[in-house]
């Protein structure tokens, strides 16, 4: 089955900073790969995703990569805002290509004034 | 679009207690989620519905849990009895389509404690 492994754990950067969030997964059939933004006390929601046949995709300050040799994908966000901190997810299908999604451990990102 | 609506939002409960969590899914979506947060786990799948048939509940800790869905617009993920250790959030989520790469969406959660 899928495992999806998430790095770092936590991230503490100054406001106008990048931010990196990086993930890989175990499973070489995994098609989509989404990221999910956790506010305190909130539900997890879909900020951007990707699907397995581009390299990247944009939206405004935030930006996906993935890798399909390596089998990781990456979350970049620039010009870093104190109201993007949050507890930020990455997730990959489970095996068997339903939309079940195993989910990394999640990274948590404090953006400072 | 009202979201994925979930009940009760909050819930404290003694162990030994049974416990109903409710789950509404968006209209039209025919893939319903289970999952929990805890601290030490993450965000856990526990079952997966598709057209109200249970599809996996692998995720499932033990046989105290059970989950069902008897129409397209209602679930019930139940714990009899509870125990402590079940404290966490349960969220409900949705999906349009049960094939890979179509949005999940989550409801607000609903917050378990259990002593």
């Amino acid at each position: 089955g899928e495992n999806v492994e998430q790095h770092p754990s936590t991230l503490s950067v100054q406001e106008g900073d990048s931010a990196v969030i990086k993930c890989t997964y175990s499973d070489s059939a995994s098609n989509y790969f989404p990221w999910y933004k956790q506010e305190l006390g909130k539900r997890p929601q879909l900020i951007i995703d990707i699907r397995s046949n581009v390299g990247e995709k944009k939206d405004q300050r935030i930006a996906v990569t993935l890798n399909k040799t390596a089998k990781h994908f990456s979350l970049h966000i620039t010009e870093t805002q104190p109201e993007d901190s949050a507890v930020y997810f990455c997730a990959a299908p489970k095996s068997g290509g339903y939309n079940k999604l195993i989910f990394g451990a999640g990274t948590r990102l404090a953006v400072h004034p | 679009d009202a979201g994925v609506i979930q009940s009760p939002r909050h819930e404290v409960t003694e162990m030994g207690q049974e416990v109903t969590l409710r789950c509404k899914p968006i209209s039209g979506h025919n893939s319903l989620f289970w999952y929990r947060q805890t601290m030490m786990r993450g965000l856990e799948l526990l079952i997966y519905f598709n057209n109200n048939v249970p599809i996996d509940d692998s995720g499932m800790p033990e046989d105290r849990f059970s989950a069902k869905m008897p129409n397209a617009s209602f679930s019930t993920l139940k714990i009899q009895p509870s125990e402590p250790r079940d404290s966490a959030v349960y969220f409900c989520a949705s999906s349009g389509q049960q094939f890979s790469g179509n949005t999940i969406y989550f409801g607000e959660g609903s917050w378990l404690t259990v002593v």
